[in-house]
């Protein structure tokens, strides 16, 4: 099926240890991004990739690196997890940069114990 | 800065009408998205508005009002499934999607 799949859905760790959570589409979009929603159900842009190249890093701090082998795949790296960090992590794509729909991964829960 | 606004949470009868508003304030405008997002699942498509006037899809409807900083989204013949968060997004600039804190729809028979 044509998606937006991530890996793990869910995801239960301790503080300061370091995970990754790993995003596929295989709709050939040319941009990607990662998005956190927090326990009030707030979505809020994390970083925006087009054609494996940054575009948006939205005050995120640099515990979290993105990284885009290619432009299907946009992996999230975060080391010395924080309580704070306990969300869930939506992946998306478009077929283009700006205004234009976004189609979203089944998201990742993580939690930080 | 960039500001969203819309109501927290809404109740409907099935078979009724409803509307939920979002109010914006952001540097700049490319487009306004309406998502619907169901508890424990991802968000979801529902409509884009970037010229003024109503957009009309089956029984969901968006207007926008650039002038105002102003859009609705219109749900007829409500149904159980329609229970879901709404959200309104603004894409400010380029790349960049808004989003506003969501609007809980309750569906009640």
């Amino acid at each position: 099926d044509t998606a937006v799949s991530q890996t793990p859905k869910y995801l239960v760790t301790q503080m300061g240890n370091d995970k990754s959570i790993k995003c596929e589409q295989n709709l050939g979009h040319d941009t990607m991004y990662w998005y956190k929603q927090d326990s009030k159900k707030f979505l809020k842009i994390m970083f925006s990739y087009n054609n494996k190249e940054l575009i948006i890093n939205e005050t995120v701090p640099n515990r979290f690196s993105p990284k885009s082998p290619d432009k299907a795949h946009l992996n999230l790296h975060i080391n010395s997890l924080e309580l704070g960090d306990s969300a869930v992590y939506f992946c998306a794509s478009s077929h283009e940069q700006g205004a234009d729909e976004q189609f979203f991964g089944p998201g990742t829960r993580l939690t930080v114990l | 800065g960039q500001n969203i606004d819309q109501p927290t949470e809404m109740t409907a009868t099935e078979g009724a009408i409803v509307q939920i508003n979002c109010t914006y304030q952001t540097s700049g405008f490319n487009g306004l998205f309406w998502y619907q997002q169901h508890a424990g699942e991802a968000p979801t498509f529902l409509s884009y508005n970037v010229l003024d006037g109503l957009e009309e899809k089956g029984r969901f409807s968006s207007f926008l009002s650039r002038s105002k900083g102003y859009s609705y989204l219109l749900l007829k013949e409500l149904q159980m499934k329609d229970s879901a968060s709404y959200l309104c997004a603004v894409t400010p600039g380029y790349s960049t999607l808004t989003f506003g804190k969501g609007t809980m729809l309750l569906v009640s028979p």
